[in-house]
């Protein structure tokens, strides 16, 4: 079974440009989380996607926002981007929610020039 | 929300040596796992342990939910081992994992 994938890998923006990152979780999975990792701030949730609806939303701007599909892939975009969006982008999978096992994707590192 | 405190923050170790890792909660979690984050960011499970003890090869866990805690345990610990060590665990019915600030090991030949 394939795991979860993350496209693009690396990405390289300048400030005020938005950016779109992409997760498709494992087959079968039906829930999608967000996680930014920072070396100051650690791993910190964005948000989460179950049944193309979120259910959660963590403490961070307006510019980031996501969405999930009918198929459970995720999309998360960030507009006018700061400096201090650079960051490594992990996604999460799981078969249902709430009390399941999660496993993540590669990760996708923006830098912000 | 809850709070996860990891310790130590930082073990450096000669290859073969054991270490335990700790994950302290200030609250009920659900869903408690570890994961090694590999040196290129991603995330990998090494036990999903709400309670109760695990082992994987070298590796082994124990969760006492009622005092809420976890223990990792490596032992006979290769170079490979080396990388930062994160517990997480969710609440209620939420997806959302809260991290540990990780624990970074180095294991040195």
């Amino acid at each position: 079974k394939a795991g979860v994938t993350q496209t693009p890998r690396y990405l390289i923006k300048t400030r005020g440009q938005q950016v779109t990152l992409s997760c498709s979780p494992i087959s079968g999975h039906r829930s999608v989380s967000w996680y930014q990792q920072t070396p100051g701030q650690g791993l910190q949730f964005l948000f989460e996607y179950f049944s193309e609806t979120q259910r959660n939303k963590g403490n961070f701007p307006g510019r980031f926002s996501g969405r999930q599909f009918s198929n459970s892939r995720s999309e998360m975009n960030v507009s006018t981007l700061e400096l201090g969006d650079s960051a490594l982008y992990l996604c999460a999978s799981g078969r249902d929610r709430g009390y399941n096992e999660q496993f993540f994707g590669p990760g996708t590192r923006l830098t912000v020039l | 929300g809850i709070q996860v405190e990891q310790s130590p923050p930082d073990l450096i170790l000669q290859e073969g040596a054991n270490s335990t890792l700790r994950c302290n909660f200030s609250d009920s979690v659900n869903n408690l796992q570890w994961f090694h984050q590999n040196p290129w960011g991603q995330l990998i499970n090494l036990f999903y342990i709400p309670s109760g003890t695990k082992q994987n090869g070298r590796l082994s866990a124990t969760t006492v939910a009622t005092e809420r805690y976890s223990l990792l345990y490596i032992s006979s610990s290769q170079t490979t081992d080396s990388g930062v060590y994160f517990c997480a665990g969710t609440q209620g019915g939420s997806e959302k994992l809260v991290f540990g600030k990780g624990t970074k090991l180095t294991v040195n030949p």
